[in-house]
């Protein structure tokens, strides 16, 4: 059974830091690409960030970028989401999601449970 | 950016209603368009993938249609449990993606 379990999230005053983690079992980790996507409280989804199997293609939504670093450690089944400079606006739960594809068609198939990040003075 | 437009943002129904959600993208993203469910305090759950392929394991009631800009999930009988917030998502800027602003579907 694919399991996707979110930890590291908490409250944090602006401008601080967070790392969240999303450890992996039940499917070959090292094998998918994976997203970060969010959801502040009583609004919708917002993708966050994506990194490829093997770490060579990330991206980064604008809201995030130069703030956030997406990384994984395959030999750990782990993705990690180092938030720095944190804004108010980045109070959110974090859902880690992986990616698959039939065809050029891709999805986010499996999600984990998500992790609430706070930021507030 | 592609800007996911879903229509309405809210709409009540009943138990064995026949119902349409619609969505629309500001360019044309072909058939990358995928429907998810989402329950209170729950991950989202993928529905329909590629505009109107069925996720493995969802009831068949769910169906979707559509391409290019116009797009619509349809529930052809509602069930208890489908009452839930629905978004669409391109993936045509894979990985790049983005969401619909949601449709909350409520009992009537």
């Amino acid at each position: 059974e694919v399991q996707l379990v979110e930890s590291g999230g908490g409250l944090v005053q602006p401008g601080g830091s967070l790392r969240l983690s999303c450890a992996a079992s039940g499917f070959t980790f090292s094998s998918y690409s994976m997203n970060w996507v969010r959801q502040a409280p009583g609004k919708g989804l917002e993708w966050v960030s994506y990194i490829s199997s093997r770490s060579t293609t990330i991206y980064y939504a604008d809201s995030v970028k130069g703030r956030f670093t997406i990384s994984r450690d395959n030999a750990k089944n782990s993705l990690y989401l180092q938030m720095n400079s944190l804004r108010d606006e980045d109070t959110a739960v974090y859902y880690c999601a992986t990616e698959s594809n039939s065809g050029s068609y891709y999805i986010l198939d499996y999600w984990g449970q998500g992790t609430l990040v706070t930021v507030s003075s | 950016d592609i800007q996911m437009t879903q229509s309405p943002s809210s709409l009540s129904a009943s138990v064995g209603d026949r119902v349409t959600i619609t969505c629309r993208a500001s360019q044309s993203i072909s058939s990358y368009l995928n429907w998810y469910q989402q329950k209170p305090g729950k991950a989202p759950k993928l529905l329909i993938y590629a505009a109107s392929s069925l996720q493995s394991g969802v009831p068949s009631r769910f169906s979707g249609s559509g391409s290019g800009t116009d797009f619509t999930l349809t529930i052809s009988s509602l069930q208890r449990e489908d009452f839930a917030t629905y978004y669409c998502q391109q993936s045509y800027s894979n990985p790049r993606y983005t969401f619909g602003q949601g449709t909350k579907l409520e009992i009537k």
